[in-house]
């Protein structure tokens, strides 16, 4: 089974609402990746956050990082119709940031 | 500062054909890491590499796939006699170094027919 797991598989929201999606893992990692993908595109990188940190912001976005539980969360607040798109979370096992595993995805959709 | 830039975005080849996708870093990157996304599916990592070296191709398939990084130009991933289950969007990354962001290419979607 996947090392990262996102839930919900599908999302969603009315614009304006926010989005939640989380992502589960089952080994200790050294950092927790979350990326972008809009359709038949290439990946966005959004936040990466360490293993010795428990929230990060950036814009509109917040994750948090609850190692004890292995798991993490991306916040979108006031969610756009652009923000229409694939969310990855990745994690990385080693201290490599560019190998990660990659869960498959929350689809979310923003209906204006 | 040009991102990553993969070639081409798409390609189309027939069964038994070679397919070459190339992967130019950003500039100052010397890590590469290839990718494969199938479809509905997160990416699976494949191969890591720096300049002139393989460091990690446990992600691999043993047979007809093979990658480069040579002293100069981009970054190749090979695959030979293709068959209709390599079709998929093939990603890099790179980054400047172990444990710092790694930046995705647009990708090359490879269809077999």
């Amino acid at each position: 089974s996947q090392q990262g797991e996102e839930d919900p598989q599908a999302l969603s929201i009315q614009e304006g609402e926010n989005a939640t999606m989380n992502c589960s893992y089952k080994t200790s990692i050294n950092n927790l990746q979350w990326y972008r993908q809009n359709s038949g595109r290439g990946l966005v990188h959004l936040i990466l956050i360490r293993s010795n940190e428990r929230e990060k912001h950036s814009g509109r976005l917040r994750v948090t990082l609850d190692t004890s539980k292995k798991s993490s969360s991306l916040l979108i607040t006031a969610s756009r119709a652009a923000d229409t798109a694939s969310y990855f979370c990745a994690t990385d096992v080693e201290t490599n940031a560019g190998k990660s595993t990659f869960g498959d995805g929350t689809t979310l959709t923003v209906k204006p | 500062n040009a991102g990553v830039m993969q070639n081409p975005r798409h390609l189309v080849r027939r069964r038994g054909q070679e397919a070459r996708l190339r992967c130019s870093p950003m500039k100052g990157h010397s890590h590469v890491y290839w990718y494969r996304q199938l479809p509905e599916e997160g990416l699976k990592f494949m191969v890591y590499l720096q300049k002139e070296n393989i460091i990690d191709e446990s992600g691999m398939p043993k047979e007809r796939f093979s990658a480069e990084f040579p002293k100069e130009g981009p970054s190749i991933l090979r695959i030979q006699q293709v068959v209709r289950g390599d079709s998929a969007a093939y990603f890099c990354a790179t980054s400047g170094g172990l444990n710092t962001e790694a930046f995705f290419g647009q990708g090359t979607r490879l269809t077999v027919v």
